[in-house]
Parts: structure tokens; sequence; C-alpha cells
């Protein structure tokens, strides 16, 4: 069974950036995308952006674009996300997720329980 | 990007009582190499990630109730849940992952 856990909340000031992990066990890291999505309170779901390991280019929303770096270590098979330049908007429950056909993106059936990232001054 | 768009925002449904939520997206996400929809529902809980409940449109996950039910094709999806339970209260989105990815506003489910 996959299991995904992230890292723990984070208070951040304008301006700054925060990096949220996502450590996988079970199964094969490499071959399954992680998928990154956030939620602001009392909001939907918005996807942020994506990768496969192996192939190791990253998918980004055209919003974040610029501002979104993900990455992924094989060797820990521990997935990344760092967003720049924060604004008091990007308070938000950030998810990452995995797919379950390789290769591929597509529809997420493992997530992980959530980051909370708040950025006030 | 593909809008996706959902109505309504949302609904109360007695229990027992049917619940149909409607996806529509701003340009077809059927991809006729392979004749899939790159169409997912989800339900989420409050405090809770997404759940998987429908893939390619209409392919019910593992272990989800045979009372959900997607169905659509090109730009115009549907879920159903044909008899409402008490634990089925929640917010449900529609996701295309076409290109690339994007999710519907969600639509809420209470109990009438």
């Amino acid at each position: 069974q996959v299991h995904l856990v992230q890292s723990g909340a984070e208070v951040k000031k304008p301006g700054s950036s925060v990096k949220v992990s996502c450590k996988a066990s079970g199964g094969t890291f490499s071959i399954y995308a992680i998928s990154w999505v956030r939620q602001a309170p009392g909001r939907g779901l918005e996807w942020m952006g994506g990768i496969i390991p192996v192939f190791g280019t990253a998918n980004y929303a055209q919003r974040f674009q610029g501002r979104v770096t993900i990455t992924t270590d094989e060797s820990t098979s521990t997935a990344y996300m760092e967003l720049s330049s924060l604004r008091s908007e990007d308070t938000a429950v950030y998810y990452c997720g995995r797919t379950r056909e390789s290769y591929t993106y597509g529809y997420v059936n493992f997530w992980g329980q959530g980051t909370l990232v708040s950025v006030s001054s | 990007d593909i809008v996706m768009t959902q109505s309504p925002d949302s609904l109360a449904v007695s229990l027992g009582e049917r619940a149909t939520i409607n996806c529509k997206s701003s340009q077809s996400v059927l991809n006729n190499s392979n004749n899939k929809n790159y169409l997912t529902w989800y339900q989420q809980k409050p405090g809770q990630p997404p759940k998987l409940l429908i893939y390619w449109a209409s392919t019910r996950e593992s272990g989800v109730p045979d009372r959900f039910s997607g169905s659509g094709s090109g730009t115009d999806f549907t879920l159903t849940i044909s008899s409402l339970q008490a634990e089925d209260v929640a917010v449900y989105y529609c996701q295309q992952h076409y290109s690339p990815q994007t999710f519907g506003q969600g639509t809420k489910v209470e109990m009438k």
C-alpha cells in the first residue's frame, strides 16, 4: 500500500518562499506522477503542477508558472513543492497525490495528509 | 487552460433520494486515440484530502458504493448518487487531466 507523508505546517512572511515535502513509501516511486493540489480556506481544489520522477521535467499550471518549482529526490522517494514570492492569498492546505497508472498524469488515488501554509506579516 | 464548470454549486437532497451533479468542460476531454474521457470525480469531506470516486468518466473506483455512477463524454459529464446516504454529505469535484489538469469549483451536497 502506498503511503504519502507530508512535512509539517509552515508560517511564512509575505515575499518569502516555502518548500513542502512529500515522502512516499510502498510501491515504485520513480514511474508514478506526483501532483500538487492546494485548497485555500473555504475554497475549492486547485491543481498546481506535477512531475513524473523518472522523466524529471515538471508540468505547471499556467497561473503558477515562474513561482512554483516541483522536484523529486529518487534516492529518498520524496517530492518537493517550492512556492516563492508568497502572498496572503497563498494561505492554503497543500496536498501531494500520486497516480495509480504509471508513466502518465491522471487520476490520483493516493493522497498525503496535507500541509497548512500560512502567510502573514 | 480548460475551464471546468459544475452545476449546481450546492444541492440539498433527502435521504434515499437521487443527487445529480453536472460538469461541463470548455473543450473536449475525450482522447480519440484511446477513446477515454480524461475526467475524474472526487469526494471531499471537511479536513480530509479528496477521495477518488470515478475515473475515465464512468469507471468506479474499487470500494466505492455502486450508488455512485458517472456518465458523459466529450464536454458534458454527470455524477449521480442514486440513493443519498448520510455519509455522502460532502463536496464533489470534477477534474480533467487532458490538458494539463483543472478542477471544477465543487458542488456541496447536503441532506434536506
